[in-house]
């Protein structure tokens, strides 16, 4: 089946620390792969995304890069700021109009 | 950009009493939406995809009689929560996928409380 994980939370960060958060995927096709970003009491906003394996995905700092070989989705960022406290979502879909799957949300808190 | 527009933001009901919830898309058409239903601390739990123009397909273990969807045209949905109970209060997330690529735009989430 299609499915997503990613690593449990909650993550508490110094601000300009490095951020990794880990996910990796199951898919019974070529899925296209997605971080959403969720900000207290909002809906999910796209961070970025990539479509095909070795793309890299970039978006305010953030980065992550599609591996098909690991089956992995990781999101990372260099120094974290404040701002960046929220829910992040590691999801993916088999293609456009199709169903997304998200995996379990990994709550980050940086302090200053 | 593609906006979808959810409301009422946050509702507070009495139990035993339904409550609407609409999303809209603003600039796009969308023949299909997807509801979620996310608990505190937890993952989007699809609950149904609506299609225009035909029934809404819903997960298994989601009541249909109990989650009402409606997908009257091209650019709005909506989930009606029939007689409400405490254990239904919940974040509902609308969300619609793009046309021209794989993405998804989400409403901004409705809190429901029941009482």
């Amino acid at each position: 089946g299609n499915s997503v994980t990613q690593m449990e939370g909650p993550v508490t960060l110094s601000e300009e620390a490095f951020l990794t958060i880990n996910c990796t995927y199951t898919a019974t096709g070529y899925p296209s792969l997605f971080w959403y970003v969720q900000y207290p009491g909002e809906g999910l906003q796209l961070l970025l995304k990539a479509t095909k394996a070795d793309d890299k995905g970039s978006n305010k700092g953030f980065e992550a890069t599609y591996r098909k070989e690991t089956t992995s989705f990781h999101l990372e960022k260099g120094s974290v700021q404040v701002s960046d406290s929220a829910v992040y979502f590691c999801a993916l879909t088999l293609g456009t109009g199709n169903q997304f799957y998200f995996g379990t949300g990994t709550s980050l808190t940086v302090i200053p | 950009g593609a906006v979808v527009s959810q409301h009422p933001s946050r509702v507070i009901c009495k139990s035993g009493t339904s409550v609407k919830i609409e999303c809209r898309s603003l600039d796009f058409q969308a023949t299909t939406m997807f509801w979620y239903r996310q608990f505190p601390k937890k993952s989007l739990m699809l609950m149904a995809t609506s299609n225009e123009g035909s029934k809404a397909t819903y997960e298994q273990g989601v009541e249909k009689d109990k989650f009402l969807i409606n997908h009257a045209s091209l650019t709005l949905s909506t989930l009606t929560v029939t007689s409400a109970h405490p254990e239904d209060s919940s974040f509902y997330i609308c969300s619609a996928p793009g046309i021209t690529d794989e993405k998804l735009f989400f409403g901004s989430g409705t809190q429901l409380s029941v009482l």
